[in-house]
């Protein structure tokens, strides 16, 4: 069965630390990958996504994502983290079943203390 | 441009009234997508329309729910008969095509919607 799994429901990150956010998928075939945040009362933004080619995507910022064929990883990474940065992130992959869904990920807080 | 944008903000409802909840999608953008968000959890896939073809709503817990898309533009979900389980927010999206899943959703700030 297809998935996408976020192992942290929360993440602490000190300010000017690097900070990873980790998921893993299991889906056949070449996913297409995604990441979103979303703030507090506020709907969810696309910070990047992972379709083809390079392995390593830059997103909104400051974001990067490096996807892992053999690992089935996705992780979200930032070299230096902000206050500003907290917020619930989501990841999710293209349903292989569908032209147009996404299995999406329960989420994983991300708290950045000064 | 314009965003995705959602109307009302927030709805505070009555158990056993109806409500409806709208979503105004990006121009130009023929994908729309409602999700539903319950407090701190994952997004939950109610229905999805694509240009004049007949909406996917496999994701409808319940026959109270409905849906429509006017003229390929503005949606309106409709939840007759409301629940105290139907309180969460719920999220609109569009992207331009579903391009074999590839499109990038881009999601309106939700409608909180609690039932009392």
């Amino acid at each position: 069965a297809q998935s996408v799994a976020q192992p942290e429901d929360q993440v602490n990150v000190a300010e000017g630390n690097p900070l990873t956010v980790k998921c893993t998928y299991s889906v056949s075939g070449n996913p297409y990958l995604f990441w979103y945040v979303q703030y507090p009362n506020r709907g969810l933004q696309f910070l990047l996504k992972y379709i083809t080619g390079d392995n390593l995507v830059k997103g909104s910022y400051g974001f990067e994502a490096e996807f892992n064929k053999s690992q089935t990883s996705f992780h979200l990474k930032k070299p230096s983290a902000l206050v500003s940065d907290s917020a619930l992130y989501f990841c999710a992959v293209r349903d292989m079943d569908s032209n147009y869904q996404l299995i999406w990920g329960a989420g994983t807080k991300l708290i950045i203390k000064p | 441009g314009a965003g995705v944008s959602q109307s009302p903000s927030n709805k505070v409802t009555e158990k056993g009234k109806d409500v409806e909840l709208r979503c105004d999608p990006i121009s130009g953008h023929t994908a729309l997508y409602w999700y539903r968000q319950s407090l701190g959890q994952g997004l939950e896939f109610l229905i999805y329309f694509q240009g004049n073809s007949a909406p996917d709503k496999s994701g409808l817990p319940s026959d109270r729910f409905s849906a429509e898309r006017t003229g390929g533009s503005v949606s309106t979900l409709t939840i007759q008969r409301t629940q105290q389980e139907d309180s969460a927010v719920y999220l609109c999206a569009s992207s331009l095509a579903p391009r074999g899943g590839a499109d990038t959703q881009y999601f309106g700030p939700g409608t909180r919607l609690t039932v009392l």
